[in-house]
C-alpha cells in the first residue's frame, strides 16, 4: 500500500531561520516521485519541489531543498531563511509510476514568527 | 496563476441537493484530477480522467460522479448532499499520465462547498 506520513501537525520557526518539515513514505515501487506543495490561507495549492526516486542528488529550488534519504524512505523539506510569507500548510505527496494517483500527507502547518 | 480554472469559487446549498463543479485544465493538459479537502485535513484523491476516459478512482462516494468532455474540461457532480460533504474541492491537471513518476500537477483555486 502507498502511504505518506507527516508527523508534525504544526511548527513554529523564527524569521530568517531554517526549518525542516518531515515526510516519510511507504511504497514497494522502485520508481516514484515525491512532491511538496504549499497551501497558504487563501487556499490555493502551490507546487514547490520534486524529487525522483532515481535522482542521486537532492532537489533544490531557491530557498527550498529536499533532503531525500531513500533507505529511510524520508523526503524532508528544508526551507532556509524563513520569511513571514512562508506561513502556510505544507503537504508532502507521492506518485508511483504504475498508478495515476497522487498520495498526500496530512500536512504541516508552519508559522513563521517575526 | 496555475492556468487551471474552477467555477464557481464558492457554493452554498442545502442537504439533499445536487451541485456541479466545473474545471478547465491548463492548455495542453490531458489529465484532470479531482480532490476533496475537508476542514483541516489533507487532500483525498477522488478520481482522475485522461483525455475523456476515467483512469483512476480513489475515495469517491457513489453519490459523486465526474466526467471529462471532448474539450477536456471536467465536471464533478455531487448529489444527495450531506453536511459532511462541505469541503474545498480541487481540480488539478497535468500533461499526460506519463509512465515515469514525474508528473507534476497544477492545481486550480478550488471550489468551496458549504452544505447547510
Amino acid at each position: 500500500a502507498q502511504k505518506i506520513t507527516q508527523t508534525q501537525p504544526g511548527m513554529f520557526v523564527q524569521e530568517k531561520e531554517a526549518v525542516t518539515l518531515d515526510c516519510t513514505y511507504d511504497t514497494s515501487d522502485q520508481s516514484y516521485g515525491l512532491f511538496w506543495y504549499k497551501q497558504p490561507s487563501s487556499g490555493e495549492m502551490i507546487f514547490l519541489i520534486y524529487q525522483g526516486s532515481y535522482d542521486e542528488q537532492n532537489a533544490t529550488e531557491g530557498r527550498y531543498s529536499l533532503n531525500f534519504q531513500k533507505a529511510r524512505k524520508s523526503a524532508n523539506l528544508v526551507i532556509s531563511a524563513s520569511q513571514l510569507g512562508d506561513s502556510a500548510m505544507y503537504f508532502c505527496a507521492m506518485r508511483v509510476s504504475n498508478f495515476n494517483k497522487f498520495y498526500f500527507g496530512s500536512g504541516t502547518k508552519l508559522n513563521v514568527k517575526p | 496563476d496555475s492556468g487551471v480554472t474552477q467555477t464557481p469559487k464558492h457554493l452554498i446549498t442545502a442537504t439533499g441537493q445536487r451541485v456541479t463543479l466545473r474545471c478547465s485544465p491548463r492548455s495542453g493538459d490531458l489529465s484532470v484530477y479531482w480532490y476533496q479537502q475537508s476542514l483541516d485535513q489533507g487532500l483525498q484523491f477522488l478520481i482522475q480522467y485522461y483525455n475523456g476516459e476515467e483512469r483512476a478512482k480513489g475515495n469517491i462516494l457513489e453519490r459523486f460522479s465526474a466526467q471529462q468532455f471532448p474539450d477536456l474540461h471536467s465536471e464533478l457532480n455531487l448529489s444527495s448532499l450531506e453536511l459532511g460533504d462541505s469541503a474545498l474541492y480541487f481540480c488539478a491537471s497535468s500533461v499526460v499520465p506519463a509512465e515515469g513518476p514525474y508528473n507534476e500537477q497544477f492545481f486550480g483555486p478550488g471550489t468551496r462547498l458549504t452544505v447547510l
